[in-house]
């Protein structure tokens, strides 16, 4: 079974420092999709970034980047120049070779300024 | 309309009623999805639909029924709901080939948040 772990439930960032969200994952199967979602208190999920467990490169979108270290099972996320727009939860998801986004507890992010 | 569109946004009801969720995609997805997002707990995935079958069913109780008309349109049939069942809705989708690939994005609704009481 697939499992997303994400310990920290809440952080405080001021405006314009970069944060980092912990992701670890659990999976036996090679090939593997990681994904982190943003979720404002509007409800809706917006994708921020994906990286595929054969990528050699670090995933880059914009202000996010993931730090993608397999062989220590982690994918964190990484938002530089924070914005007061980025307080919100966010989810690291996984999914393998069937149609399940496997998700994480989330971590909620609020940007002081 | 783009994206993933969800109605009712908000809805409110009794144990005995019946309602319906209703969820439709303008992006030319063959895949649907229904979430259920509980306080304090990770997304839980109810069904899949892909290409108007149903894929899997997640151990979701027969008070939840789906109905996917077509692979633009998702429904969620509610009907004796309990207190518990409380919870947001999210619909997603995304688009699936011959062979399943990790990489396929889901994109998400804004959600149902229904209260059961």
């Amino acid at each position: 079974a697939q499992k997303i772990t994400q310990t920290q439930p809440g952080m405080f960032v001021q405006e314009k420092e970069a944060v980092t969200l912990d992701c670890t994952y659990d999976t036996s199967d090679p090939s593997y999709g990681l994904f982190w979602y943003k979720q404002p208190s509007s409800g809706e999920m917006i994708f921020l970034i994906y990286q595929g467990s054969y990528d050699q490169q670090n995933a880059t979108e914009g202000r996010y980047s993931l730090n993608f270290q397999k062989a220590r099972k982690s994918a964190n996320l990484v938002i530089s120049a924070s914005q007061l727009g980025d307080s919100a939860m966010y989810f690291c998801a996984m999914r393998v070779n069937d149609y399940k986004l496997s998700f994480g507890a989330g971590t909620t992010v609020t940007v002081r300024a | 309309e783009t994206g993933v569109t969800q109605t009712p946004r908000h809805l409110v009801m009794g144990m005995t009623n019946k309602k319906s969720l209703k969820c439709e995609q303008h992006l030319g997805h063959n895949a649907m999805y229904w979430y259920k997002q509980s306080a304090k707990k990770p997304l839980e995935l109810m069904f899949v639909y892909n290409f108007k079958e149903q894929t899997e069913n997640n151990s979701v109780p027969s008070r939840f029924s789906p109905e996917c008309p077509n692979s633009s349109h998702l429904f969620l049939h509610l009907h004796t709901l309990q207190p518990e069942d409380s919870a947001l809705y999210l619909c997603a989708s995304s688009q699936e080939g011959g062979v399943l690939a990790v990489g396929n994005e889901q994109f998400f609704g804004p959600g149902t948040r229904l209260t059961v009481l």
